[in-house]
């Protein structure tokens, strides 16, 4: 049982490139979630996704783009990359149901943008 | 809408003494309580929940948090140190009718001294 993985783990961009990271779910949750990591700013979020083909904004949603076309999988979009963006990026994905609300994280993707 | 402050971005502790993490949260509505670990390089690791059950939650490597309504807090304890517990730690608070989306603190590094 893989839980929750995210590819790639690191990548450094240039201004202005573009790229997605992807993460994969094989508990069939329907929640699932992208947060940045920052220095003293613990984890805010990005996108969010209540189920297949549904997408909604976070705290921190400028900048990037997401998409849920299959319920495994929820992929993170960077148009235009800024130094902004330098950061740890993680995927969660949510168990739901009565007393049940544990997050799953994945591994992270440490992105530099130069 | 909801929030978390964690009072403290650094605790150092001796080995074998109390640890005491501070977390006070705000919302509008019954929390759901969390605290995760998260050890250099890798993603967060659940270390108990609050879900409306026990005010009292023990959780998983000897931790326990008190959940006081009065107070806004869920601030975690560990009565006696180990090395392997240096990590950071975040506290965070979901609301199911916010898509049970988790709000975190700023985050405690925690520093164990021999």
């Amino acid at each position: 049982n893989a839980g929750v993985t995210q590819t790639p783990k690191f990548r450094v961009l240039k201004t202005g490139q573009s790229m997605t990271l992807l993460c994969a779910q094989d508990m069939n949750h329907e929640y699932m979630y992208w947060y940045r990591q920052d220095p003293g700013m613990g984890l805010r979020l990005i996108h969010y996704s209540v189920g297949e083909g549904t997408t909604a904004k976070g705290e921190v949603p400028d900048g990037y783009n997401v998409s849920r076309l299959k319920k495994q999988n929820f992929l993170l979009g960077l148009e235009s990359a800024a130094p902004s963006q330098t950061s740890v990026y993680f995927c969660a994905s949510v168990k739901t149901g009565t007393l049940n609300l544990e997050a799953f994280f994945g591994q992270g993707t440490r992105l530099t943008v130069v | 809408a909801q929030s978390v402050t964690q009072l403290g971005s650094h605790v150092s502790v001796s080995e074998g003494a109390l640890v005491l993490l501070r977390c006070n949260y705000s919302s509008s509505v019954p929390p759901y309580l969390f605290w995760y670990v998260q050890y250099p390089n890798q993603g967060l690791q659940l270390l108990l929940k609050y879900t409306s059950a026990a005010t009292l939650v023990k959780g998983i490597n000897g931790f326990e948090a008190e959940f006081k309504k009065s107070e806004t807090s869920f601030h975690l304890t560990k009565p006696s140190a180990h090395m392997s517990d240096a990590a950071e730690y975040f506290c965070a608070v979901s609301e199911y009718a916010a898509g049970n989306k988790l709000t975190f603190g700023g985050g405690t590094r925690v520093l164990v001294k021999p």
